[in-house]
């Protein structure tokens, strides 16, 4: 069973930091692009990074580019996204989603989601 | 970027209505289009991909159509656990944008 659990969230104040990790299993997690996606209170979805599979091609929203920073550890099975310089406008729920096919240069659609973790930027 | 707008931005219908929304993209998407369904307090839920291709496990009420610019879900005979939030997403190239939803609410 494909199984994503996303921790590192919290109460943070504007200016500050965190990083985010996706710990996952049940597939073969080198082999398949990973994304953050978030969602603001009462508000609908945005895309904010994705990683290809054992090359690591990054991209990233231009509302976080330069600020966040994705990255996976194949070995351990984990996603992380390192979040600096947080805003007001970056609390939201971020869950990460995986890639519904083995990465081939493009990406897919997210057949796996996590449940989500909650930041909170406020001071 | 290729922006998505999602049309209308809510509906009411009811339990057996056949409901249709509409996806539009900025620029041409081929067929990288994907519909998830978003229950209150949930994650999304992927139901179809490539445009008109059923997810695994997702009733056959559920359909996609189009390509290029315009795409469509419908969904045949309404059911109670249908009603939630649709959003459409573009893989064609990054950003991978979402549309802004479309929420199905009972009349």
């Amino acid at each position: 069973e494909v199984q994503m659990l996303e921790s590192g969230g919290g109460l943070v104040q504007p200016g500050g930091s965190l990083r985010l990790s996706c710990a996952v299993s049940g597939f073969i997690f080198k082999n398949f692009a990973m994304s953050w996606v978030r969602q603001a209170p009462e508000k609908g979805l945005e895309w904010v990074s994705s990683i290809g599979g054992t090359n690591g091609d990054t991209y990233y929203a231009d509302s976080v580019k330069g600020r966040f920073t994705i990255s996976r550890d194949n070995s351990k099975n984990i996603l992380y996204l390192e979040v600096n310089s947080l805003r007001a406008e970056d609390t939201a729920i971020y869950y990460c989603a995986k890639d519904q096919i083995p990465y081939n240069g493009r990406f897919d659609a997210f057949d796996i989601w996590g449940q989500g973790t909650m930041v909170t930027v406020s001071s | 970027d290729i922006q998505m707008t999602q049309s209308p931005s809510s509906l009411s219908a009811s339990v057996g209505d056949k409901v249709t929304f509409t996806c539009r993209a900025s620029q041409s998407i081929s067929a990288y289009l994907n519909w998830y369904q978003q229950k209150p307090g949930k994650a999304p839920n992927l139901l179809i991909y490539s445009a008109s291709s059923l997810q695994s496990g997702v009733p056959s009420r559920f359909s996609g159509s189009g390509s290029g610019t315009d795409f469509t879900l419908t969904i045949n005979s309404l059911q109670p656990e249908d009603f939630a939030t649709y959003y459409c997403q573009q893989t064609y190239s990054s950003p991978l944008t979402f549309g802004q939803g479309t929420k199905v609410e009972i009349k």
